[in-house]
């Protein structure tokens, strides 16, 4: 079956620190990789995506690059703010299919 | 903007009620989906309705039922509330254009409490 595996948190960093989350899925075929955020006390919003091997998502200072030789959709920041404090989930579709399959979430935390 | 709104941002109820979670999508989109989030566990889908009237059980659905008798609104019944239903509930909306890749569009939740 499909499954996303990320990186488990908390991760806590200093402002202007460089951020990596680790993605890596499992999925037949060309799935479609999203990063949706939840800020405290509100839903998912997406953050980037991409649909096919070897695309750039990038999105408020976020990249991710859909590597289809490794599986993996690697989160990063260069510089993150205190604002970027939220809960990071890492989801596919497959293709041709409307449902998403998430990872359990990684919670940020970025100090002054 | 997509607009996803859900009846209530916390909700208390006693164990054995009914209990009623209403979703309204305003962008005709064609799917509608409830997931329940638990710390450590994620985002996991309970039900799936790609049509009025039509639904598709997700990985968890015991305990639950829907219903979508009109496009923009989908509602996630607890027929008798139990206290391990006691979560946050996300509701979500998709095109069904593949150009879209299916992103979904997310309400703001409802934490529900069961007591």
């Amino acid at each position: 079956g499909n499954s996303v595996t990320q990186m488990e948190g908390p991760v806590t960093l200093s402002e202007e620190a460089f951020l990596t989350i680790n993605c890596t899925y499992t999925a037949t075929g060309y799935p479609s990789l999203f990063w949706y955020v939840q800020y405290p006390g509100e839903g998912l919003q997406l953050l980037l995506k991409a649909t096919k091997a070897d695309d750039k998502g990038s999105n408020k200072g976020f990249e991710a690059t859909y590597r289809k030789e490794t599986t993996s959709f690697h989160l990063e920041k260069g510089s993150v703010q205190v604002s970027d404090s939220a809960v990071y989930f890492c989801a596919l579709t497959p293709f041709g299919n409307e449902k998403l399959t998430f990872g359990t979430g990684t919670r940020l935390t970025i100090i002054p | 903007d997509v607009k996803v709104t859900q009846s209530s941002r916390y909700l208390v109820k006693r164990t054995g009620e009914k209990v009623f979670l209403e979703c309204v999508q305003d962008m005709d989109h064609e799917n509608m989906f409830w997931y329940r989030q638990d710390p450590g566990l994620g985002l996991r889908l309970i039900y799936f309705s790609y049509d009025v009237k039509m639904k598709e059980k997700g990985d968890i659905p015991e305990g639950y039922s829907v219903s979508r008798e009109k496009k923009e609104r989908f509602s996630l019944i607890l027929e008798s509330a139990s206290t391990n239903q006691t979560s946050m509930y996300l509701c979500a909306s998709s095109s069904t254009s593949f150009d879209t890749s299916y992103e979904q569009y997310f309400g703001p939740g409802t934490r529900l409490t069961v007591t």
